[in-house]
């Protein structure tokens, strides 16, 4: 059964970088059939995509983000991070990672990482 | 694209049937997902498609709608089904999510 799980450092200073990683386990993030979104929620707040990296490598960033983001992929550690520059306290969220059908465009997300609180503090 | 959810909140009881619209800004064939997140949970997908139902998802929920207007229906409520739904577009980049629907206990 797929799994993802999301880790890295939960509370980051203003101005500097967040940096999470989400490992799959029970499947390949090699597949052609997926890819692998990061997805953010502010407390009490709806769902924004931050962006996705698929198994060729390629990526695309939500257009608010695109200058301070940046996702990669370690496949032989099934695993894929995100990036987050200059970071404010408007990043404070709870970050997701899930699994995204694939049909030539990124489609549902059909897998989810539990989440992970990051708070922006100095 | 945006999508707007309506209602924003609504009070039900069990065994009532109840239908959440989602409305995109512009056509996006039948490129939605609906999803339910309960407290402190990652959401979960239920409809795919506009009207796929989901592996594992009870019969009770089912969508519809193409172009710009659709909908999520819970046919009879059940105590497990209260809490936010979720649309999702994925017509265009970015992908981007209504504003839940928060469904309570009346």
């Amino acid at each position: 059964q797929l799994q993802l799980q999301e880790s890295g450092s939960g509370l980051v200073k203003p101005s500097q970088t967040l940096s999470l990683t989400c490992t799959v386990s029970g499947g390949s993030i090699s597949s052609a059939d997926y890819s692998w979104s990061w997805i953010r929620q502010p407390p009490g707040k709806g769902l924004q995509w931050i962006g996705y990296i698929y198994h060729s490598g390629s990526n695309y960033y939500t257009p608010s983000l695109q200058s301070r983001v940046a996702i990669s992929a370690d496949r032989s550690k099934s695993q894929f991070s995100l990036q987050l520059y200059s970071v404010t306290a408007a990043d404070t969220a709870v970050y997701f990672c899930a699994r995204s059908v694939h049909i030539n465009y990124v489609g549902w997300f059909d897998t989810w990482g539990q989440g992970i609180q990051v708070t922006v503090s100095s | 694209i945006q999508l707007t959810q309506s209602p924003s909140s609504l009070s039900a009881s069990v065994g009532d049937r109840v239908t959440i619209t989602c409305r995109a800004s512009q056509g996006i064939s039948t490129g939605l997902a609906w999803y339910q997140q309960k407290p402190g949970k990652p959401p979960k997908v239920l409809i795919y498609e506009a009207s796929g139902l989901e592996s594992g998802v009870p019969s009770r929920f089912s969508g519809s709608g193409s172009g710009t207007d659709f909908t999520l229906t819970i046919s009879s409520l059940q105590p497990e089904d209260f809490a936010t739904y979720y649309c999702q577009q994925f017509s265009s980049y970015p992908l981007t999510f209504g504003q839940g629907t928060r469904l309570e206990i009346k």
